[in-house]
């Protein structure tokens, strides 16, 4: 399986835009790039995805390298209720459902 | 987004009894659940695959005999710790995913923590 490499941890301010970056440079071309985040105590939520095009939706943005081999998530205005451990997570299109999650990065948002 | 419900939220026990986790899909049908695992201040750890009428598939190094999974029903998959001991204690949380929502996202439960006196 491809594995990817996240920073152990980053800050923010609150209000402020964050990237938070993933490196997976052996990723094949039928793995999608998943994050999902960890609020302390809870399970994780999923926040976005995507296989080669920038993604948006209301949570955050996929940002994708030409060559595949990074990606970024962007939250454009950090909140404090954002603070969490995010993950990046490559699964294969049409292979098991299951995610392996790697250490993420925890981030920590300043008010 | 789809609701996965897990019960109880938190148990204590003491060594040698077994301990039952509930995972359920509120408003999906789940033919296959995921059981994790996550240590303090650690990731998650991937145990097992719960597949409604048939057996699990555990991951390597995980005790099949040791943590049975039982998903009798398309909305119910149960985790049982055997003769559970201290360094059993843990987070555990399930997943499912809703084949409702095109975006193959997964949902979590709320976990539930494990503690063997």
């Amino acid at each position: 399986d491809a594995k990817t490499t996240q920073p152990n941890s980053m800050e923010s301010n609150e209000e402020e835009p964050v990237h938070l970056p993933c490196n997976h440079s052996t990723i094949s071309g039928t793995d999608y790039i998943h994050w999902y985040r960890q609020l302390p105590s809870q399970g994780p939520e999923y926040v976005i995805h995507g296989l080669t095009s920038n993604v948006n939706n209301r949570m955050a943005s996929l940002a994708i390298a030409e060559d595949r081999k990074s990606s970024t998530l962007i939250l454009h205005r950090a909140t404090l209720r954002d603070a969490a451990v995010y993950y990046c997570i490559l699964r294969k299109r049409g292979g098991s459902e299951k995610l392996v999650f790697g250490k993420g990065t925890k981030l920590t948002v300043n008010p | 987004g789809a609701v996965v419900s897990q019960h109880p939220s938190r148990v204590i026990c003491k060594s040698g009894t077994s301990v039952k986790i509930e995972c359920r899909s509120l408003d999906f049908q789940a033919t296959t659940m995921f059981w994790y695992r996550q240590f303090p201040k650690k990731s998650l750890m991937l145990m097992a695959t719960s597949n409604e009428g048939s057996k699990a598939t555990y991951e390597q190094g995980v005790e099949k005999d040791k943590f049975l999974i039982n998903h009798a029903s398309l909305t119910l998959s149960t985790l049982t710790v055997t003769s559970a001991h201290p360094e059993d204690s843990s987070f555990y949380i399930c997943s499912a995913r809703d084949p409702r929502h095109p975006n193959n996202e997964q949902f979590f439960g709320p976990g539930t923590r494990l503690t063997v006196l």
